[in-house]
């Protein structure tokens, strides 16, 4: 199965700033099938980005999605307060589906 | 809007049986692969099993094959997974997704609306 590694575990920013989040597959991602979420505390994960950089419906535009192969990242350009949170890649164009261990973005 | 309502956690034995179940609404049931998903405390995502909008194709995670059952009800709108043989390691909050890995005529789709969740300890 493919293992899917975000990083940092932990990223320590101010409102305002811009936030850089990785995610390394152990093998190519098929058809750039990379999804990211957001996970607020008590709350189920929200599908932001898919397809590596497509947005999902309804998702701000200073969120945005890159890379091809084994290499991925997810960029918030300025942070706004409701935006720290956890964040979680998955690829699910191989089977079965995986998710990183996430990437907490906490206030600095 | 889609709506999906887990329930059917609890308090179990190890070695003891649970079985959850999520109903949909929002969106044409019967058109979509569903799945679950859990997470255990503090922990990451772990996806757990998939069926086809039919049910006719299951897919299950290693750790629960053999396991764990889905299954589906498309004419209650209504999803489910039976857990036989529960271990400590189950101990997670289970999430029913819509999609989420599923592949289908050359595509595959991520997990586009969860649950809120129905908590399972495995805990004598």
């Amino acid at each position: 199965e493919i293992v899917l590694t975000q990083s940092p575990g932990t990223l320590s920013l101010s409102p305002g700033e811009r936030a850089t989040l990785s995610c390394r597959a152990s093998q190519s991602v098929s058809f750039s099938y990379l999804a990211w979420y957001q996970q607020k505390p008590g709350q189920a994960p929200r599908l932001l980005i898919y397809g590596a950089s497509s947005r999902a419906t309804g998702i701000p535009d200073r969120f945005s999605g890159s890379g091809s192969g084994t290499d991925f990242t997810l960029t918030i350009s300025r942070l706004e307060p409701e935006d720290f949170a956890v964040y979680h890649c998955q690829q699910y164009g191989s089977s079965p589906p995986t998710f990183g261990g996430g990437t907490k973005v906490e206030i600095k | 809007e889609v709506q999906l309502l887990e329930s059917g956690g609890g308090l179990v034995q190890p070695g003891g049986s649970l079985r959850l179940s999520c109903v949909a609404s929002g969106f044409t049931f019967s058109n979509y692969a569903m799945s679950w998903v859990r997470q255990a405390p503090g922990k990451g995502l772990e996806w757990v099993s998939a069926t086809s909008n039919s049910g006719g194709s299951t897919y299950y995670a290693g750790s629960v094959k053999g396991r764990f059952t889905i299954s589906r009800d498309n004419s209650k709108n209504t999803l489910y997974l039976q857990m036989n043989s529960l271990r400590a390691e189950d101990t997670a909050l289970y999430y029913c997704a819509k999609n989420c890995g599923y592949c289908s005529g050359g595509n595959c789709y991520p997990c586009d609306s969860w649950g809120q969740g129905t908590l399972v300890t495995v805990s004598s």
